[in-house]
């Protein structure tokens, strides 16, 4: 069975400084995506980033990248200069790439930011 | 536009209630699916459906039965409402070859 695992339940960084997010996977295929999601207080889900295991290259979008590792099946975010917005609980997720996507997700890290 | 739309976004209903959340996306995707996020923001799959037909259905008790009358609607009824059953319901689409999943705005539940 495929688990993601956020060992950080709870973050804080400084506006305008980076914070790293960690998330780690376990699975047994090969080929797949990962994901980070946000969600503010608003409730809803919004994609932030998305990545897939063939490709070496960390996905970036803007002020958000990952490190991924697919050796160690980690999967970490980093966003950097860091504004007020940018409080929200991220998940991380897991799709087995299959033609029928089906998420499977972290417990979620609660990310503050101070001003 | 919405993308992905729910209604209602809150439902407060007694225990032994039947009660129906309806779903819609516009966005011509193959792939919904029902997600439930519980009290500690765990988010878990409930169900998914491909060209109106039930592809997954994790071990999510009988009382709750999708219904998806077309591609674009994938609406989910509960029967016998239970205290345990107050959370957050998320519906979702994607297209077939894109994982990437678009979430609703999620309809919060709580049965009282």
């Amino acid at each position: 069975a495929q688990t993601v695992t956020q060992s950080q339940p709870e973050m804080s960084v400084q506006e305008a400084e980076t914070v790293t997010l960690s998330c780690t996977y376990d699975t047994s295929e090969s080929d797949y995506y990962l994901f980070w999601y946000k969600q503010p207080p608003s409730r809803q889900m919004i994609l932030v980033i998305r990545q897939e295991a063939y490709k070496q290259q960390n996905a970036t979008e803007n002020r958000f990248s990952v490190n991924f590792q697919k050796a160690a099946k980690s999967f970490s975010l980093k966003i950097s200069d860091s504004q007020l917005g940018d409080a929200a609980m991220y998940f991380c997720a897991y799709d087995r790439g299959s033609t029928l996507g089906r998420l499977y997700f972290g417990r979620g890290t609660q990310l503050t930011v101070w001003p | 536009d919405t993308a992905v739309s729910q209604t209602p976004k809150y439902l407060v209903t007694q225990m032994g209630n039947d009660k129906s959340i309806k779903c819609e996306q516009n966005l011509g995707h193959d792939t919904m699916y029902w997600y439930k996020q519980d009290s500690k923001k765990f988010l878990k799959i409930m169900f998914s459906y491909n060209n109106k037909e039930l592809i997954i259905n994790e071990t999510v008790p009988n009382r709750f039965s999708p219904k998806s009358p077309d591609k674009a609607h994938l609406n989910l009824h509960i029967n016998s409402l239970e205290l345990g059953d107050s959370a957050v319901y998320f519906c979702a689409s994607s297209q077939e070859l894109n994982t990437e999943a678009f979430f609703g705005q999620g309809t919060r539940l709580t049965v009282v």
